[in-house]
């Protein structure tokens, strides 16, 4: 079955960084953008940017600039996802998600906490 | 967030309620809208497409509709399975980012 399977829970010091991994599996892998999307603690999702497994190609939210870099391994059929200077606001549950029409497949979400 | 919904709405079992997110615009704005449902500890479900299109297997008391910038989420028939948080999101024409919606807590009854 199509899913999408994350790399395990993390806690981080503040200033370090964290790289997230998320295996593809059930279809071809290049044919569709994995996003990558966060929650913090009892708050909402917040979209943090896509990239395209076939190309490489990236895209993120301004607010990440600079912190946040996407990549993909194409012979596992992984993205990753490494966040660098870690805060105690980055601390949240990150997602991968597959997307069709709409974030139809995602990840089990990793817990990362910063302290 | 770009897109504005009610913090929590309410039912009771059988009834209907509807979830509007505000803020979309065809125009220089944002594209489509989609639904999510999550349940806690659980990852986000995708239960609208394109407005109104619902994926498979979703049930046919969820649907969606719009009308100007509002986008709205009708749950019919409520049952006590659907107390979840829901989210809309919807893609900027301008820079093809993507935007969620707050968030609002159904609590059923």
């Amino acid at each position: 079955q199509v899913q999408l399977v994350q790399s395990g829970t993390e806690v981080k010091k503040p200033g370090a960084s964290v790289n997230i991994s998320c295996k593809a599996s059930g279809y071809t892998f290049t044919r569709y953008y994995i996003n990558w999307v966060r929650q913090a603690p009892g708050q909402g999702l917040e979209w943090m940017g896509i990239i395209s497994p076939g190309d490489g190609s990236t895209s993120h939210a301004q607010k990440f600039q600079g912190r946040v870099t996407m990549t993909r391994d194409v012979s596992t059929s992984t993205v990753y996802m490494e966040l660098s200077s870690l805060r105690s606001e980055d601390t949240a549950v990150y997602y991968c998600a597959r997307e069709t029409d709409g974030f139809d497949v995602w990840g089990q979400g990793t817990m990362v906490t910063v302290s | 967030s770009a897109l504005t919904q009610p913090a929590s709405v309410s039912g009771s079992p059988g009834q209907s309620i509807t979830i509007s997110c505000t803020g979309i615009s065809d125009v220089g704005g944002y594209k489509s809208v989609y639904w999510y449902q999550q349940h806690p500890g659980k990852a986000p479900k995708l239960i609208i497409y394109d407005v109104t299109n619902r994926p498979s297997g979703v049930s046919i008391r969820f649907s969606g509709s719009k009308s100007g910038n509002t986008a709205s989420l009708t749950i019919s028939g409520l049952q006590a399975e659907d107390e979840a948080d829901y989210f809309c999101n919807a893609y900027s024409t301008t820079n093809t980012h993507v935007v969620f919606g707050g968030g609002t807590k159904l609590t059923v009854l």
